[in-house]
Protein backbone atom coordinates (compact mmCIF):
# COMPACT_ATOMS: atom_id res chain seq x y z
CA UNK A 1 0.00 0.00 0.00
CA UNK A 2 1.42 3.46 -0.73
CA UNK A 3 0.92 6.43 1.52
CA UNK A 4 2.99 10.05 1.58
CA UNK A 5 3.38 12.43 4.67
CA UNK A 6 3.97 15.89 4.35
CA UNK A 7 6.38 16.31 7.60
CA UNK A 8 5.18 20.09 8.29
CA UNK A 9 1.69 21.67 7.83
CA UNK A 10 2.86 24.91 8.12
CA UNK A 11 6.40 26.08 6.65
CA UNK A 12 7.50 30.21 7.33
CA UNK A 13 10.76 31.60 5.61
CA UNK A 14 11.57 35.02 5.17
CA UNK A 15 11.81 36.68 0.94
CA UNK A 16 15.19 35.32 0.07
CA UNK A 17 16.29 32.47 2.02
CA UNK A 18 15.79 29.00 1.42
CA UNK A 19 12.67 26.93 1.64
CA UNK A 20 12.57 23.12 2.33
CA UNK A 21 9.65 21.22 2.24
CA UNK A 22 9.48 17.92 3.52
CA UNK A 23 7.61 14.76 2.57
CA UNK A 24 8.44 10.71 2.99
CA UNK A 25 6.62 8.28 1.19
CA UNK A 26 5.92 4.44 0.87
CA UNK A 27 4.82 2.74 -2.42
CA UNK A 28 4.97 -1.00 -3.32
CA UNK A 29 6.05 -0.80 -6.90
CA UNK A 30 7.75 1.79 -8.84
CA UNK A 31 6.11 5.45 -7.58
CA UNK A 32 5.45 8.18 -10.05
CA UNK A 33 6.26 11.63 -7.44
CA UNK A 34 4.91 14.76 -7.97
CA UNK A 35 4.57 18.06 -6.10
CA UNK A 36 1.91 20.46 -6.95
CA UNK A 37 1.30 24.30 -5.44
CA UNK A 38 -2.06 26.03 -5.09
CA UNK A 39 -2.67 29.55 -4.50
CA UNK A 40 -5.98 30.53 -2.46
CA UNK A 41 -9.01 29.28 -4.15
CA UNK A 42 -7.64 27.91 -7.63
CA UNK A 43 -6.15 25.04 -8.84
CA UNK A 44 -3.65 22.79 -8.73
CA UNK A 45 -0.43 23.49 -10.64
CA UNK A 46 2.44 21.02 -11.45
CA UNK A 47 5.40 22.11 -9.66
CA UNK A 48 7.76 19.09 -11.01
CA UNK A 49 7.28 15.26 -11.37
CA UNK A 50 9.24 12.14 -10.87
CA UNK A 51 9.66 9.24 -12.71
CA UNK A 52 12.30 6.87 -12.15
CA UNK A 53 14.77 9.18 -14.71
CA UNK A 54 17.07 11.72 -12.82
CA UNK A 55 16.84 11.56 -9.01
CA UNK A 56 17.43 15.29 -8.95
CA UNK A 57 14.27 16.96 -10.82
CA UNK A 58 14.01 20.46 -11.27
CA UNK A 59 10.50 22.00 -11.86
CA UNK A 60 9.41 25.67 -12.68
CA UNK A 61 9.70 29.14 -10.77
CA UNK A 62 13.31 27.30 -9.61
CA UNK A 63 12.00 24.56 -7.00
CA UNK A 64 13.85 21.12 -7.08
CA UNK A 65 13.49 18.29 -5.63
CA UNK A 66 15.67 15.17 -4.69
CA UNK A 67 14.01 11.47 -4.70
CA UNK A 68 16.09 8.99 -1.90
CA UNK A 69 14.94 5.87 -2.32
CA UNK A 70 17.07 4.97 0.61
CA UNK A 71 14.87 7.35 2.50
CA UNK A 72 11.46 7.09 0.99
CA UNK A 73 11.78 11.12 0.73
CA UNK A 74 10.95 13.30 -1.98
CA UNK A 75 11.82 17.01 -0.30
CA UNK A 76 11.21 20.35 -2.15
CA UNK A 77 13.50 22.67 -2.22
CA UNK A 78 14.09 26.28 -3.48
CA UNK A 79 17.12 28.58 -2.65
CA UNK A 80 15.56 31.85 -2.45
CA UNK A 81 12.20 32.23 -1.41
CA UNK A 82 9.33 35.10 -3.35
CA UNK A 83 6.45 36.46 -1.80
CA UNK A 84 5.18 34.72 -4.73
CA UNK A 85 6.09 31.86 -3.62
CA UNK A 86 3.14 31.50 -0.70
CA UNK A 87 0.98 29.05 -1.34
CA UNK A 88 0.21 25.22 -0.37
CA UNK A 89 2.02 22.74 -1.72
CA UNK A 90 1.12 18.86 -2.02
CA UNK A 91 3.55 15.89 -2.37
CA UNK A 92 1.80 13.48 -3.98
CA UNK A 93 2.65 9.09 -4.92
CA UNK A 94 1.15 7.15 -7.67
CA UNK A 95 2.00 3.60 -8.30
CA UNK A 96 1.08 1.84 -11.63
CA UNK A 97 1.02 -1.40 -9.59
CA UNK A 98 -2.16 -0.35 -8.01
CA UNK A 99 -3.67 2.29 -10.46
CA UNK A 100 -3.82 4.38 -6.91
CA UNK A 101 -3.17 8.38 -6.33
CA UNK A 102 -2.80 9.54 -2.73
CA UNK A 103 -2.02 13.49 -2.32
CA UNK A 104 -0.45 14.29 1.20
CA UNK A 105 -2.09 16.47 3.47
CA UNK A 106 -0.21 19.81 2.17
CA UNK A 107 1.95 22.11 3.74
CA UNK A 108 1.24 25.55 3.69
CA UNK A 109 4.10 28.33 2.69
CA UNK A 110 4.13 31.65 4.69
CA UNK A 111 6.79 34.14 3.56
CA UNK A 112 7.86 37.04 5.73
CA UNK A 113 9.06 40.22 4.08
CA UNK B 1 -6.54 28.71 -24.82
CA UNK B 2 -6.63 25.08 -23.58
CA UNK B 3 -7.73 24.23 -20.48
CA UNK B 4 -10.58 22.95 -17.68
CA UNK B 5 -13.30 24.76 -16.76
CA UNK B 6 -15.45 24.40 -13.99
CA UNK B 7 -19.06 26.07 -13.45
CA UNK B 8 -19.77 27.69 -11.59
CA UNK B 9 -17.21 28.72 -8.86
CA UNK B 10 -19.91 28.54 -6.05
CA UNK B 11 -23.02 26.66 -5.97
CA UNK B 12 -25.22 26.49 -3.03
CA UNK B 13 -27.13 23.42 -2.22
CA UNK B 14 -30.19 22.75 0.01
CA UNK B 15 -31.16 19.81 1.99
CA UNK B 16 -32.27 16.87 -0.24
CA UNK B 17 -31.20 18.51 -3.45
CA UNK B 18 -28.80 16.45 -5.72
CA UNK B 19 -27.05 18.91 -7.60
CA UNK B 20 -24.33 18.89 -10.65
CA UNK B 21 -20.79 20.48 -10.96
CA UNK B 22 -19.58 20.54 -14.54
CA UNK B 23 -16.11 20.01 -15.51
CA UNK B 24 -14.99 20.71 -19.59
CA UNK B 25 -11.90 20.35 -21.06
CA UNK B 26 -10.41 21.05 -24.29
CA UNK B 27 -6.86 19.64 -23.89
CA UNK B 28 -7.95 16.43 -26.43
CA UNK B 29 -7.40 14.44 -22.58
CA UNK B 30 -8.64 10.96 -22.46
CA UNK B 31 -8.75 10.43 -18.44
CA UNK B 32 -10.61 12.74 -16.50
CA UNK B 33 -11.03 12.80 -12.69
CA UNK B 34 -12.99 14.52 -9.91
CA UNK B 35 -11.58 15.12 -6.24
CA UNK B 36 -12.96 16.63 -3.15
CA UNK B 37 -10.76 18.98 -1.12
CA UNK B 38 -11.42 19.38 2.69
CA UNK B 39 -9.11 21.86 5.05
CA UNK B 40 -6.18 19.84 5.69
CA UNK B 41 -7.17 17.16 4.39
CA UNK B 42 -5.52 17.45 1.10
CA UNK B 43 -7.21 15.89 -1.85
CA UNK B 44 -9.01 12.58 -1.96
CA UNK B 45 -10.35 10.45 -5.15
CA UNK B 46 -13.90 10.40 -6.05
CA UNK B 47 -14.38 8.87 -9.28
CA UNK B 48 -12.03 8.70 -12.39
CA UNK B 49 -12.50 7.97 -15.69
CA UNK B 50 -10.29 6.82 -18.55
CA UNK B 51 -12.16 6.69 -21.71
CA UNK B 52 -15.70 7.78 -22.80
CA UNK B 53 -18.48 5.86 -21.63
CA UNK B 54 -16.12 4.25 -18.58
CA UNK B 55 -15.60 5.49 -15.01
CA UNK B 56 -14.05 4.22 -12.11
CA UNK B 57 -15.02 4.89 -8.47
CA UNK B 58 -12.22 6.20 -6.26
CA UNK B 59 -11.75 6.00 -2.86
CA UNK B 60 -14.92 8.47 -1.63
CA UNK B 61 -17.24 7.56 -4.38
CA UNK B 62 -20.83 7.06 -2.19
CA UNK B 63 -23.11 9.75 -2.61
CA UNK B 64 -21.47 10.97 -5.77
CA UNK B 65 -22.10 9.75 -9.43
CA UNK B 66 -20.67 11.20 -12.98
CA UNK B 67 -21.45 10.50 -16.69
CA UNK B 68 -18.70 10.43 -19.66
CA UNK B 69 -20.32 10.47 -22.60
CA UNK B 70 -18.15 12.95 -24.36
CA UNK B 71 -14.56 12.97 -24.27
CA UNK B 72 -14.62 16.90 -23.13
CA UNK B 73 -17.09 16.53 -20.77
CA UNK B 74 -17.07 14.79 -17.49
CA UNK B 75 -19.73 16.08 -14.97
CA UNK B 76 -20.08 15.43 -11.37
CA UNK B 77 -23.55 15.18 -9.51
CA UNK B 78 -23.80 15.25 -5.52
CA UNK B 79 -26.67 13.65 -4.53
CA UNK B 80 -28.66 13.72 -1.60
CA UNK B 81 -26.72 10.64 -0.20
CA UNK B 82 -23.96 12.68 0.16
CA UNK B 83 -24.64 13.70 3.68
CA UNK B 84 -21.30 16.34 4.08
CA UNK B 85 -20.88 17.46 0.56
CA UNK B 86 -19.50 21.36 1.86
CA UNK B 87 -16.34 21.20 0.36
CA UNK B 88 -14.08 22.19 -2.64
CA UNK B 89 -14.56 20.33 -5.70
CA UNK B 90 -11.56 20.06 -7.99
CA UNK B 91 -11.60 18.34 -11.83
CA UNK B 92 -8.59 17.27 -13.27
CA UNK B 93 -7.67 15.64 -17.07
CA UNK B 94 -4.44 13.69 -17.90
CA UNK B 95 -3.33 12.24 -21.23
CA UNK B 96 -4.43 9.08 -20.22
CA UNK B 97 -4.56 5.55 -20.95
CA UNK B 98 -0.96 4.37 -21.58
CA UNK B 99 0.28 6.40 -18.31
CA UNK B 100 -2.55 5.74 -16.26
CA UNK B 101 -3.20 7.25 -13.43
CA UNK B 102 0.27 7.97 -13.30
CA UNK B 103 0.56 10.67 -15.65
CA UNK B 104 0.47 14.50 -15.11
CA UNK B 105 -2.73 16.15 -14.23
CA UNK B 106 -3.71 19.37 -15.04
CA UNK B 107 -6.58 21.11 -12.78
CA UNK B 108 -9.62 23.37 -12.89
CA UNK B 109 -10.09 26.29 -11.10
CA UNK B 110 -12.80 24.31 -8.91
CA UNK B 111 -15.96 24.90 -7.45
CA UNK B 112 -17.07 25.54 -4.17
CA UNK B 113 -19.90 24.01 -2.89
CA UNK B 114 -21.79 24.78 0.71
CA UNK B 115 -25.11 23.21 1.69
CA UNK B 116 -27.42 25.85 3.25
Amino acid sequence: AQSVTQLDSHVSVSEGTPVLLRCNYSSSYSPSLFWYVQHPNKGLQLLLKYTSAATLVKGINGFEAEFKKSETSFHLTKPSAHMSDAAEYFCVVSDRGDDKIIFGKGTRLHILP
Amino acid sequence: DGGITQSPKYLFRKEGQNVTLSCEQNLNHDAMYWYRQDPGQGLRLIYYSQIVNDFQKGDIAEGYSVSREKKESFPLTVTSAQKNPTAFYLCASSMGLAGGIQETQYFGPGTRLLVL
